[in-house]
This record gives structure tokens, C-alpha cells and sequence, in this order.
């Protein structure tokens, strides 16, 4: 059984759109988190959500928000696409948020934005 | 701010020969430290991590890692490497506060083990 899963696989989209990443896990964890990967593979932290509290990377745009219906659901819904989204996204678990805590990756969501 | 340096790009490795994969770390008290590795088109998969105790760590796929607090390194070994260990390697940190901070990842290296 998958751990971390991300929805879809590809996203190929036009500048302008709104769209969303969805992610599920099913390890009971109560932390949850967003990372992007550049075209450098250089990745970087977007988000934490934990208890309904979510932690904001200052560096990402407000047209990226993500969104928790549920413990085990952490989707991300990005507002008027630019060229400089495409990326590949991964989300990500963990037991707590502790510092020590390890981090469960999903599969990635390769966002092309034309 | 917490900060990783993974100096190498690159590592090449017959089969069967020892690697190592370096890493440095800057974070304001004790670290937390972690490898990760990502296959092509794949996610990261956890490796091993060091939280606290014996300065040797080992992780999956007969990996170690060598905490060193004076030399503020935490680099990636195996005694005989494998074709199949040839991917991207990253090495990240996380400092107490956890949270928000999330994890802080090196650049990462490529791994390439030569027949």
C-alpha cells in the first residue's frame, strides 16, 4: 500500500489556470508538508500543517494555498499559474513535528506550465 | 538559518569499491540530520538519520552515516557499492524547532557506481 500518495502524476497546464495537487497518507501521521523541487533538483520547504496549524514558507506566493479537509489530506490549490511554477512537487509526512521526526515523501507532481 | 553543503555534484564508483558521499551542516544547536535518495521520476526515500547517540548510523540498503560534531559533517558510506545504488543523494537538516521550518536540504550529488 502506497504511503504517501499525490494526484495526478503530470499536470500539464496553461499560464493563467488554477489548479490543484492533491495528497493522501495512511500512516496516521498528524504532520503534513509541501516541498518543491526546481529543474536544479534543489528542493524547498513551501508548507507545514499540523492540528489545523498551518506554517507558511515566507517565501512562497499567496496565489499557492494549501488546503487540510482532514488529518490524512493536505491538497494544494495554486491560483494563476506563471512559467515559473513548473516544478515538481512533493508531499510529505511525519509523526508529529518534532524536529527528529522523519519525513515520508510522496511520489511528486510534475507541473509543466506553457 | 540552518544551512547543508553537499560539495560534490558528482561521485563515480567501480562496483564493489566503498563510497562515501559528503556532507556539511550549519544549524544553531544540535542538529537532527537526515539522507535521503531519489531514483529517476521517483520520490525521496528515507535512508537514515541521526538524532542523538552513537555517532554511527545505519540505515537502510547497508548504509552509515558518521556524525561528526567538530567537523560539522555527516557523510554517506557503504563498505561495497551496488549498480543498483547509482541515483541522487540528498543529505538535509532540521534544527530543534521542527515545525515550520521543515526540512533543509543540501543540492544533492549523483551517485554513479560503474560496472
Amino acid at each position: 500500500d502506497t504511503a504517501v500518495s499525490q494526484t495526478p502524476k503530470y499536470l500539464v497546464t496553461q499560464m493563467g489556470n488554477d489548479k490543484s495537487i492533491k495528497c493522501e497518507q495512511n500512516l496516521g501521521h498528524d504532520t503534513m508538508y509541501w516541498y518543491k523541487q526546481d529543474s536544479k533538483k534543489f528542493l524547498k520547504i513551501m508548507f507545514s500543517y499540523n492540528n489545523k496549524e498551518l506554517i507558511i514558507n515566507e517565501t512562497v506566493p499567496n496565489r499557492f494555498s494549501p488546503k487540510s479537509p482532514d488529518k490524512a489530506h493536505l491538497n494544494l490549490h495554486i491560483n494563476s499559474l506563471e512559467l515559473g511554477d513548473s516544478a515538481v512537487y512533493f508531499c510529505a509526512s511525519s509523526q508529529g513535528a518534532g524536529g527528529q521526526e522523519t519525513q515520508y515523501f510522496g511520489p511528486g507532481t510534475r507541473l509543466l506550465v506553457l | 538559518a540552518q544551512s547543508v553543503a553537499q560539495p560534490e555534484d558528482q561521485v563515480n564508483v567501480a562496483e564493489g569499491n566503498p563510497l562515501t558521499v559528503k556532507c556539511t551542516y550549519s544549524v544553531s544547536g544540535n542538529p537532527y540530520l537526515f539522507w535521503y535518495v531519489q531514483y529517476p521520476n521517483r520520490g525521496l526515500q528515507f535512508l537514515l538519520k541521526y538524532i542523538t547517540g552513537d555517532n554511527l548510523v545505519k540505515g537502510s540498503y547497508g548504509f552509515e552515516a558518521e556524525f561528526n560534531k567538530s567537523q560539522t559533517s555527516f557523510h554517506l558510506k557503504k563498505p561495497s557499492a551496488l549498480v543498483s545504488d547509482s541515483a541522487l543523494y540528498f543529505c538535509a537538516v532540521r534544527g530543534l524547532g521542527g515545525g515550520a521550518d521543515g526540512l533543509t536540504f543540501g543540492k544533492g550529488t549523483h551517485l554513479i557506481i560503474q560496472p
